[in-house]
This record gives structure tokens, sequence and C-alpha cells, in this order.
């Protein structure tokens, strides 16, 4: 099983481009989530989706767009990236329940000049 | 406003037990307590979760304070591979996980 996986690994953005990052699960999870990890810090949560065609705001949403149109794809938008969005980010993806552990991609390093 | 606090970092000798501490005094009767830990370059993965009641499993072991304001994760015996930055976390909501700033723990051979 490739678990959660993210593309692209890399991307070096000018500031106002947009991008969308992928989140792909095979694991027929229902939840999604974006996290973004700046330097020092722990994840914050961006967005999150509890199932298909339902996303719901995190911690940090400003700037920010999702997208869960297939059960196991979970898409991140930027529209005007901004230098303070230069991050690195982690999807991750669990079952239903009380019990549900995350798993995490590998990330996702998005540097804005 | 942080959810969770832990000590910026941790050292440990080898094969060593070590106590991760975490506090958490605006837990609700409702949060899980969860841990995971990163290590570079990686995501992070799932160590131990509980609620209530003390928690043990291959890993590692969660100490649930009576308050539950506080919370320990036990690694019996430390190993190089041990190294990495440990979260302690709130499951908040039934959905939402929001992570602490995490302990570096470095293990020293």
């Amino acid at each position: 099983n490739a678990g959660v996986t993210q593309t692209p690994k890399f991307r070096v953005l000018k500031t106002g481009q947009s991008m969308t990052l992928l989140c792909a699960q095979d694991m027929n999870h229902e939840y999604m989530y974006w996290y973004r990890q700046d330097p020092g810090m722990g994840l914050r949560l961006i967005h999150y989706s509890v199932g298909e065609g339902t996303t719901a705001k995190g911690e940090v949403p400003d700037g920010y767009n999702v997208s869960r149109l297939k059960k196991q794809n979970f898409l991140l938008g930027l529209e005007s990236a901004a230098p303070s969005q230069t991050s690195v980010y982690f999807c991750a993806s669990r079952r239903t329940g009380t019990t549900g552990e995350l798993f995490f991609g590998e990330g996702s390093r998005l540097t804005v000049l | 406003d942080a959810k969770t606090t832990q000590p910026n970092s941790m050292e440990s000798n080898e094969e060593e037990p070590v106590h991760l501490p975490c506090n958490h005094s605006t837990i609700s009767g409702t949060d899980y307590i969860h841990w995971y830990r990163q290590l570079p370059s990686q995501g992070p993965e799932y160590v131990i979760h509980g609620l209530t009641s003390n928690v043990n499993n291959r890993m590692a072991s969660l100490a649930i304070a009576e308050d539950r304001k506080s919370s320990t994760l036990i690694l019996h015996r430390a190993t190089l591979r041990d190294a990495a930055v440990y979260y302690c976390i709130l499951k908040k909501g039934g959905n939402q996980f929001y992570f602490g700033t995490g302990t570096s723990l470095t293990v020293i051979p």
C-alpha cells in the first residue's frame, strides 16, 4: 500500500502565483487533513474534511482553499501565494471512530519568493 | 492559544527509560490524548493514545493523571532510533487534532 501520497514534494512559487497540492490516500479513510509546519513550531491545522464533499476550517485557514470531490483525494489550493505561506505542508488521513490514528504523508516543501 | 505544553528538549542515555511530560490543563471530558513522533524529514507517526486510563503498546506506555490535566509518555528503553520530536496532542470534537510544539528527544549512545 502507498498509504498517503503528496504531490508535488517540492515547489518554488513567486508571490501572487497560484498552485494546488494534491493528497491521495488508498486506505478508504473518511477523514483527511492539511497541516503546515514552520521552523521551530508544531503542526497547525489548515483545513480538514470528514467525508467526500465536505470541508471545514482549522486553526489557520486564511489564504487557503480545499476541495474533497473524491473520497481518496484532498486538494489544498493557494490562489495568490505569499511569502508567509512558505512552509512544509503535511496531509493526513484516518478512518472513522474515536480511536482512528492519523497517517501522514511525507510532506510538501513550498517556497514563495 | 496552546492546548498542550511540553519541554522543548530532553536527553536520555541509550537503553534507559525516558519520561516525556505534557500539560493539558484545558482538556475537556471528551478529548483524547494522543502522542506522535516525527523523525527528520518525515511526517509524524502515531505512538499511542488514551482517554482516562493508562495505556501500553509495543512502542510505549502512556500515563494519564487522575485529573487528566497532564500525561507522560514513557519509552521503556531508549534506542538511537527513538531520537525524534515527540508531540502531545489533544483530539478535540472527535475530528480535530491540535499539535503542540513538541519535545526534541536526543538519545546519547
